[in-house]
């Protein structure tokens, strides 16, 4: 089955470590992107990448890192910068061309 | 500076009646909107786009209305059904057909009572 496998569903850390959230799609989709949810705020960008190698920065980047070695895969590592970690994490990857992005099923990472 | 605006935390609507769902926009460089249904703890799933160059677009029991002049666009779901109650967000796109970022809207909880 073609799709978007975000994993693991549930992550839980201590406060200072770094954690990577692992994102794979095999859509054969050129463009990814993450997003944070928080309760009341909706979807916010933060980075996103069209092709390998090559990302940029979204409205919320502080605290966070990507790679994009390769085309299926865009995982995001939350540092012991970002401020306040705890959220649901969204990973969607859109067709060359298409409007629409189709998204994973979420992380909820919470930190303790 | 928030782009999109939902500005309906909620709304309750009767099985078989009409939902209304509401969404503004202020950048005028967005080129497309989509609506897209979320269920808690999952990812949202795509409903229905409109190009900044139409006033409407229909699919099944969905419409979607754009009316640029006020940037405001609207979701209609006819007739509601109990499983359509789940939150709804609007997006728009910026960055063309390249990027493709999408903004999101804050959500409105729409619950469709039997």
């Amino acid at each position: 089955d073609g799709g978007i496998t975000q994993s693991p569903k549930y992550l839980f850390r201590k406060e200072g470590q770094n954690v990577t959230l692992s994102c794979e799609q095999n859509l054969n989709h050129d463009a990814m992107y993450w997003y944070r949810q928080d309760p009341g705020q909706g979807l916010r960008l933060i980075y996103y990448s069209q092709i390998v190698n090559d990302f940029q920065k979204g409205d919320i980047a502080e605290g966070y890192s990507v790679s994009r070695e390769k085309k299926e895969s865009f995982p995001l590592t939350v540092t012991s910068a970002q401020k306040n970690p705890t959220a649901f994490y969204l990973c969607a990857s859109r067709k060359q061309g298409a409007v629409e992005a189709f998204f994973g099923q979420g992380t909820r990472l919470t930190v303790v | 500076d928030q782009q999109v605006k939902q500005n309906s935390p909620s709304l309750s609507v009767q099985e078989g009646r009409i939902s209304i769902l509401n969404c503004d926009y202020t950048n005028s460089m967005f080129d497309y909107f989509l609506w897209y249904k979320k269920y808690p703890a999952e990812g949202p799933t795509f409903l229905i786009s409109i190009s900044s160059i139409k006033d409407k677009n229909e699919d099944g029991r969905f419409t979607v209305f754009l009316n640029k002049s006020a940037k405001h666009l609207s979701l209609h779901i006819v007739p509601s059904q109990p499983g359509d109650s789940a939150v709804y967000f609007c997006a728009a796109r910026s960055g063309g057909t390249s990027y493709g970022k999408l903004t999101f809207g804050q959500g409105t909880i729409l619950t469709v009572h039997p």
